[in-house]
């Protein structure tokens, strides 16, 4: 069975240039989580989906990101304008309901 | 105050020796869950364990077995005998009913095993 697929796996960008991290939750899991990740901490939640459905995004600074779960399969979060501090790793995890979550490699984000 | 402590920022291990990484936790909730998840240098967060809040025994997987002491808030991720390929990062992580089951990681113990 395939995992979480996330893509690109890297990526450099120029601050205030816009940036997309894709996300395929595997197969059957109805619930996918976006987390940021700085360097040295634990992930932390930016948002939640149960199916098309932002459940919890308490934490996404909406702002400059969003994010979309369009058919209740694939995610896509985006940051426009990135600032130096966005620079981190984005995972992606699913889960079905409210079981074990299950990451994917995450994106490492470089702002420059 | 934080809920998920892990106290040490690295430890160091034998191969083929025992470690325990420690996890203590924080909440008022009755119902919650402990995991644990290794994080390689390739980044993506792989999941080893589970234990229920009210699970009667200490859940085990392979080498993998965690050492839950309710009373103390104390859920430590004991790995048998080492191997190379278990340095990493290592995260506990606990998931509350009543934050509507968001998970809250501590922030990590790097583990290296020498050979």
């Amino acid at each position: 069975e395939a995992g979480v697929v996330q893509s690109p796996r890297y990526k450099i960008i120029e601050k205030k240039q816009p940036v997309a991290f894709w996300c395929n939750p595997i197969s059957g899991h109805n619930t996918l989580y976006w987390y940021l990740q700085n360097l040295g901490q634990g992930p932390e939640l930016l948002i939640r989906y149960e199916n098309e459905e932002a459940v919890d995004d308490s934490q996404l600074p909406k702002d400059r990101f969003s994010a979309e779960r369009l058919k209740g399969v694939d995610s896509t979060l985006k940051i426009q304008p990135a600032e130096l501090g966005d620079s981190a790793v984005y995972l992606c995890a699913s889960s079905l309901f409210k079981d074990t979550q299950y990451f994917g490699p995450g994106t490492r984000l470089t702002v420059l | 105050a934080q809920k998920i402590t892990q106290t040490q920022p690295g430890m160091f291990v034998q191969e083929k020796e025992a470690v325990t990484l420690d996890c203590t936790y924080d909440t008022s909730d009755p119902s919650y869950g402990l995991f644990w998840y290794k994080q390689p240098s390739s980044g993506e967060m792989i999941f080893l364990i589970y234990q229920g809040s009210y699970d009667q025994q200490n859940a085990t997987e392979g080498r993998y077995s965690l050492n839950f002491q309710k009373a103390r808030k104390s859920a430590n991720l004991v790995i048998s005998a080492s191997q190379l390929g278990d340095s990493a990062m290592y995260f506990c992580a606990m998931r509350e009913a009543g934050s509507n089951y968001k998970l809250t990681f501590g922030k990590g113990t790097l583990l290296t095993v020498n050979p």
